[in-house]
């Protein structure tokens, strides 16, 4: 079974960037039909989408992240990774990758990993 | 943004009965609504896949129903390990894709 695991800084800096990596192992993400996706959740709140990339490298974005927002793919190491610019408090949170069905629909999802925004 | 709207936001039952949560979207999504089960500390997953298949693995005691506007979660007889929070998340073509705040279910 395809397995996703998150990594990166669990504490950045108002006004930087938030960067993660999500490296896939036993399955490609180069695997036509799935989509990469991040998703987030605040403490104590709910989930809030914030985009995809598929097989082919191509991206969606919730609008209300767009102008923050990247996710790439790195076919190489079989990872795929999420930056958030300008961040502030608000974006901390619990932030998750998960593999999705034509993008829509997530059945694999890695364990999560808490970034904290703070000075 | 589709809104989607859960009620209730948190249920109390007991082992055996028959639980239902509901999902409103705020515009017609036909089918295209997923339901997950989310425990404490873990990440989210994926039960029911269009309204109303059975993801692979999950238990028959889930169910879905419903399309358009109006859909239904339900549990035949509540187990322990079913204590968790329940989202409903649409995929509409018109993304972005959303979730509902949540259903908090507890045993009784």
């Amino acid at each position: 079974q395809v397995q996703l695991q998150e990594s990166g800084p669990g504490l950045v800096k108002p006004s930087e960037t938030l960067s993660l990596t999500c490296t896939v192992s036993r399955g490609s993400v180069s695997s036509g039909s799935y989509y990469w996706s991040w998703i987030r959740q605040p403490p104590g709140k709910g989930l809030e989408w914030i985009g995809y990339i598929s097989y082919s490298g191509s991206t969606n974005y919730n609008p209300s992240l767009k102008s923050r927002v990247t996710i790439s793919l790195d076919t190489s190491k079989n990872q795929f990774s999420l930056k958030l610019s300008s961040v502030t408090a608000a974006d901390t949170a619990v932030y998750y990758c998960a593999r999705s069905r034509w993008g829509y629909s997530m059945d694999v999802w890695g364990q999560g990993t808490t970034v904290t925004v703070s000075s | 943004d589709i809104q989607m709207t859960q009620s209730p936001s948190s249920l109390s039952a007991s082992v055996g009965v028959r639980v239902t949560i509901t999902c409103q979207a705020s515009q017609d999504i036909s089918n295209y609504l997923n339901w997950y089960q989310q425990t404490p500390g873990k990440a989210p997953k994926l039960l029911i896949y269009d309204a109303s298949n059975l993801e692979t693995g999950v238990p028959s005691r889930f169910s879905g129903s419903g399309s358009g506007t109006d859909f239904t979660f339900t549990i035949s007889s509540l187990q322990p390990e079913d204590i968790a929070t329940y989202y409903c998340q649409q995929y509409d073509n018109l993304l972005p894709i959303t979730f509902g705040q949540g259903t908090r279910l507890e045993i009784k």
